[in-house]
């Protein structure tokens, strides 16, 4: 099956501070997406990236498809951002494969 | 619209016990997914139902079953639960395509 790096695994970061996640995988996939998951396990999605870029908020990802990586951009980063980011990708037209995904813990 | 929402929100049961988790999906939603979610093995897929039949099933025992009714609501069964099966139980609906799965807030078992 295909392989997805999630890197860096854990991510310290201080109130304000900006970072980069990005996502590797070993081939090409469909339907490529982000999500985070808060401390309470809660998931939302953020982004649905197939290819291109795209910005909400202090958010934003770059799927680069061609060269298969994503990127999830997080700027002037808050408390309300700790939690796990997952790249994500489809597999069929029903099932949802996830990354190990992102630690991330924002200190005030 | 109301979000998906699952019950129980925690749950304790002990070796050998069964547990059923209920979900409801989002009104109009036919498709229900469950995806177990543990430290080790991170988010798996376990199944999908659409219009009361499943549809698709991921690499878990015939422990682990589902169903679903008429109103879209949907059941997962684990029978003779093992200490492995404590996990964080997630379930998602859609209405159309795979881009557009809503989540739960997940029901947390644990079994002793």
């Amino acid at each position: 099956g295909i392989q997805v790096e999630q890197s860096p695994p854990d991510l310290i970061l201080q109130e304000g501070a900006n970072s980069t996640l990005r996502c590797n995988f070993s081939d090409s996939v469909n339907n490529l997406q982000w999500f985070h998951q808060n401390p309470w396990g809660q998931l939302i999605n953020l982004f649905y990236i197939p290819s291109g870029t795209k910005q909400n908020g202090r958010l934003s990802a770059t799927t680069v498809a061609t060269e298969r990586y994503s990127l999830l951009y997080i700027s002037s980063s808050q408390t309300t951002d700790s939690g796990v980011y997952f790249c994500v990708f489809s597999v069929g037209d029903y099932k949802l494969s996830f990354g190990a995904g992102t630690t991330v813990t924002v200190r005030a | 619209k109301a979000g998906v929402t699952q019950t129980p929100r925690y749950l304790i049961k002990t070796r050998g016990q069964q547990v059923t988790l209920s979900c409801s999906p989002i009104s109009g939603h036919r498709s229900v997914s469950w995806y177990q979610q543990t430290p080790g093995q991170g988010l798996q897929f376990l199944f999908e139902y659409f219009s009361e039949t499943q549809r698709n099933k991921g690499n878990f025992p015939g422990r682990f079953s589902g169903r679903q009714f008429s109103n879209s609501r949907s059941e997962m069964n684990v029978s003779t639960l093992e200490l492995g099966d404590s996990a964080l139980y997630l379930c998602a609906s859609r209405s159309g395509s795979v881009e557009t799965q809503y989540f739960g807030p997940g029901t947390r078992l644990l079994v002793l």
